[in-house]
């Protein structure tokens, strides 16, 4: 699975957007980006997946650049709640894959009142 | 629909006790798994059963043992525990192998 890279930490105002940030450069054609979070060590908690475009659901928005070489994790109006470490994966989806998942450093976002 | 759901939740065991993890999920989910957490290290995955009826080694296997009782449920045993094994241990499952893996709370375990 490609590696990625994430800021260790942002901070965001209660109310407003977090716009976390994500490099994958060396993503294959199949895998896919997937982001979790983890609140005070509890499990880490799925948010949202894509391949090449742009995904929303009810939690957050993923927007993939063109290249598929970075990406960006939207939480359209953070609350204290969204304070967690926020993961960026990349990995194939399919049988193929055995489960491993590959959690780095991720970005502790701060969401401040 | 509570997901996935361990127990215990907290667990403090002598050196050389043995102990299972229970896990069960009302998601229908083929596929089941077993992660370790220490600081600093992620997640780590001991053992997966990616269908009812098969169970298989993941990256960290030593030590533990897993079965797969039924489609619901996947326990992990701890046959002789040893300080390294202190850790968060959480049970995942997913659709199928390499879907979406959905974790439970974790469950917290001192082996003294």
């Amino acid at each position: 699975d490609a590696k990625t890279t994430q800021p260790p930490s942002m901070d965001c105002a209660e109310g407003r957007a977090a716009n976390l940030p994500c490099n994958h450069s060396t993503i294959s054609g199949n895998e896919y980006v997937y982001w979790y979070r983890q609140i005070h060590s509890q499990g880490p908690q799925y948010i949202i997946h894509g391949l090449k475009n742009n995904e929303t659901n009810e939690m957050a928005s993923l927007i993939i650049t063109e290249d598929r070489k970075s990406s960006t994790l939207i939480l359209p109006h953070a609350t204290l709640r969204d304070t967690a470490v926020y993961y960026c994966i990349v990995r194939v989806f399919g049988s193929s894959n055995t489960g491993k998942l590959i959690f780095g450093q991720g970005t502790t976002l701060q969401v401040k009142p | 629909n509570a997901g996935v759901t361990q127990t215990p939740k907290f667990q403090v065991l002598k050196t050389g006790q043995s102990m299972t993890l229970q896990c069960a999920q009302d998601m229908n989910h083929n596929s089941m798994y077993w992660y370790r957490q220490d600081p600093g290290m992620g997640l780590r995955l001991i053992y997966y059963s990616a269908s009812e009826g098969t169970t298989d080694k993941g990256e960290v296997p030593n030590g533990y043992n897993v079965s797969r009782l039924n489609k619901r449920e996947f326990s992990l045993r701890l046959e002789s525990a040893a300080p390294s094994q202190t850790s968060v241990y959480f049970c995942a499952s997913s659709e199928m192998m390499g879907n979406t893996i959905y974790f439970g709370e974790g469950s917290w375990l001192t082996v003294v």
